[in-house]
């Protein structure tokens, strides 16, 4: 059973919108949560984490909530950029040990 | 230069064959982890290593077997490929004192993949 679920394969953005993209998760052990961005014919790159002390994570135009009671994170992207297009991976941790990760979410930011 | 190196970037091979993917990294993290990647699944664990006498399986690893040769090389083989392990396969690293204090940033590390097709 899939630990980590984005259930959005595809999102379309107008240049200057904010993107959000969704991520919920079941295991109530996971304490660190990640999302990754990844190009086409590269590995994925980390983009922001937030632990399970926090509700909120900030890094420039990268914003992750955590709702722990929902088991969901979501990440905002303010204000969407066209080089933001990329898959977005949303991954899940306790201890740091095993990563189990999301299936992606394509974002396609339009000029 | 690359943290994380993988090689080969793309391999083609046939049904039966013996396959090796090859890991190398520079970041001296002492935890690597071997993915795959298939449209519509996300990464999924095949192994993991914590350090050099260390080694654990992942969600996924029948069918493949790994060699940590030193704390910068994590080798990962598949005996006898069948077509069904077409896919992406990523290489990562992690820094092994993330983790202990929640405050801590916890991030992994990815080679830029190795396109495997098995014909």
């Amino acid at each position: 059973d899939q630990q980590v679920k984005q259930n959005s394969p595809s999102l379309s953005v107008q240049e200057g919108r904010i993107s959000i993209l969704n991520c919920d998760y079941t295991n109530s052990m996971f304490d660190y949560f990640l999302w990754y961005k990844k190009y086409p014919a590269e590995g994925p790159t980390f983009l922001i984490s937030i632990s399970s002390i926090k509700d909120k994570n900030e890094d420039g135009r990268f914003t992750v909530f955590l709702n722990k009671s929902a088991k969901h994170l979501s990440l905002h992207i303010v204000p969407s950029q066209p080089g933001d297009s990329a898959v977005y991976f949303c991954a899940a941790s306790a201890f740091g040990n095993q990563f189990y990760f999301g299936t992606g979410t394509s974002l396609t930011v339009i000029p | 230069d690359a943290d994380v190196t993988q090689t080969p970037r793309n391999r083609i091979t046939k049904t039966g064959k013996r396959i090796m993917l090859e890991c190398s990294q520079t970041k001296g993290h002492d935890r690597m982890y071997w993915y795959r990647q298939d449209p519509g699944l996300g990464l999924r664990l095949i192994y993991y290593s914590f350090d050099v006498k260390d080694i654990n399986k992942g969600e996924i690893s029948d069918g493949y077997s790994v060699s940590r040769q030193a704390q910068a090389k994590f080798s990962l083989s598949l005996e006898s490929a069948i077509p069904n392990q077409t896919a992406l396969y990523f290489c990562a690293t992690s820094d092994p004192d993330a983790g202990r204090d929640r405050t801590q940033k916890v991030t992994q590390y990815f080679g830029p993949g190795t396109r495997l097709t098995v014909l």
